[in-house]
């Protein structure tokens, strides 16, 4: 079964510091891999995906995620936090057709 | 173009009640998901449509939970006997299904559901 794990449920940085958001996966197969984000009171928005092209994936508002097969990894990185990232952000894995979430990370930014 | 809309947006209910939520996918999209979020559980599939068939429902937690799929359009997902721990909000997604094209999701903005 695949699944993914994000490490810390809560992450705080000062506005203008690089934002780094951890996900590690558990994949049998190579692994279509995602990073959703959801702002108060709405539903998801897709931030960018991974689906075995290049391993630097670029995303909307300056987010990037790196896949790492060695570190089974796919950690999110922004360079410069703004106030308006404040959100959830999950990592997810695809397969049989469906999504399997991680349980999110809250961003905080501090002015 | 609308995305998913989902309604009601609150629904507060007695227990032992049923509820049904609903939700409108994007026009054109095949593929419909329900998934279920509660505080510090993460997000928690239930059901996937492709079409009007259901071809995985093995996230439904109990033979209380149901849900439906009319004309390749709109769902609802309808819960029986309302317990408090289906407290919860409820997130609807679709996509235009078939391959990688499946996981690109859209959601709608959740039913917060109250069992009271």
């Amino acid at each position: 079964a695949q699944s993914v794990t994000q490490l810390g449920s809560h992450v705080s940085v000062s506005e203008g510091a690089l934002v780094l958001l951890r996900c590690n996966y558990s994949s049998s197969v190579p692994p279509y891999l995602f990073w959703y984000v959801q702002y108060p009171n709405q539903g998801l928005q897709l931030l960018l995906k991974y689906t075995s092209a290049a391993t630097l994936v670029k995303g909307i508002n300056g987010f990037e995620a790196e896949f790492k097969k060695s570190e089974t990894s796919f950690h999110l990185t922004k360079p410069s936090a703004h106030m308006s990232d404040a959100a959830e952000y999950f990592c997810a894995v695809g397969g049989n057709e469906k999504l399997t979430f991680g349980t999110g990370t809250r961003l905080t930014i501090i002015p | 173009g609308a995305g998913v809309s989902q309604s009601p947006s609150n629904k507060v209910t007695e227990k032992g009640k049923d509820v049904e939520l609903r939700c409108d996918p994007i026009s054109g999209h095949t593929a419909l998901y329900w998934y279920r979020q509660s505080l510090g559980q993460g997000l928690e599939f239930l059901i996937y449509f492709q079409g009007n068939s259901a071809p995985d429902k093995s996230g439904l937690p109990s033979d209380r939970f149901s849900a439906e799929r009319t004309g390749g359009s709109v769902s609802t997902l309808t819960i029986q006997r309302t317990q408090q721990e289906d407290s919860a909000v409820y997130l609807c997604a679709s996509s235009k299904g078939g391959g990688t094209s499946s996981y690109e999701q859209y959601f709608g903005p959740g039913t917060r559901l109250t069992v009271t």
